[in-house]
């Protein structure tokens, strides 16, 4: 019963490498999410992919790229990470647009950038 | 321009007691919105929803009221344990958005024996 799974839960980068944040869910829902949580702020929506096949920019997406690689799997990319960047980082997904449902999320990654 | 408003950073309550959790929101158009609770170094969990139809909804020790005038819910632990003591998100989203949810700061909720 794992639902969604993020990987790594821990990183620290330098300033200008880059990296991608996995994630994977196994409740064959058709939209995923990436949000990031900063010190006494919300969770605030980076990328998400409303079905296989799309994705779309949401609140932050600066400095962040996704690839929906299939109904599964959503992964994000930092190409030059900016210490900006330090946060905590938690995938989403949920049964779809059009649908009073909830969010499931994964456990986090938490993301130094020096 | 935060349109979902937590004004509560942190909240302390006995045992046995109530808790009660605000949130705000500006935008008029949000018809559902949703109570997520986290514990550290833990993803976020689902607590409770309600849509904008409905003006109250229970589920056990967990009620949410909704006011859509004063465009505030609230979140009600009757009676609030120490294993609530954890961080309240508020979260509102529109029906054809899904799962893209606009997030509150957060409350922390501390439970004392």
């Amino acid at each position: 019963n794992a639902g969604v799974t993020q990987t790594p839960k821990f990183q620290v980068l330098k300033t200008g490498q880059s990296m991608t944040l996995q994630c994977a869910q196994d409740m064959n829902h058709n939209s995923m999410y990436w949000y990031r949580q900063d010190p006494g702020m919300g969770l605030r929506l980076i990328y998400y992919s409303a079905s296989e096949g799309t994705t779309d920019k949401g609140e932050v997406p600066n400095g962040y790229n996704v690839s929906r690689l299939n109904k599964r799997e959503f992964s994000l990319r930092l190409e030059s990470a900016a210490p900006s960047q330090t946060s905590v980082y938690f995938c989403a997904s949920s049964e779809g647009q059009g649908l009073y449902t909830e969010a499931f999320f994964g456990q986090g990654t938490r993301l130094t950038v020096v | 321009d935060q349109q979902v408003k937590q004004n509560s950073p942190s909240l302390s309550v006995q045992e046995g007691r109530i808790s009660i959790l605000n949130c705000d929101y500006t935008n008029s158009m949000f018809d559902y919105f949703l109570w997520y609770k986290k514990y550290p170094a833990e993803g976020p969990t689902f607590l409770i929803s309600i849509s904008s139809i409905k003006d109250k909804n229970e589920d056990g020790r967990f009620t949410v009221f909704l006011n859509k005038s004063a465009k505030h819910l609230s979140l009600h632990i009757v009676p609030s344990q120490p294993g609530d003591s954890a961080v309240y998100f508020c979260a509102a989203t529109l029906y054809n958005q899904g799962g893209k949810l606009i997030f509150g700061q957060g409350t922390e909720l501390s439970v004392k024996p």
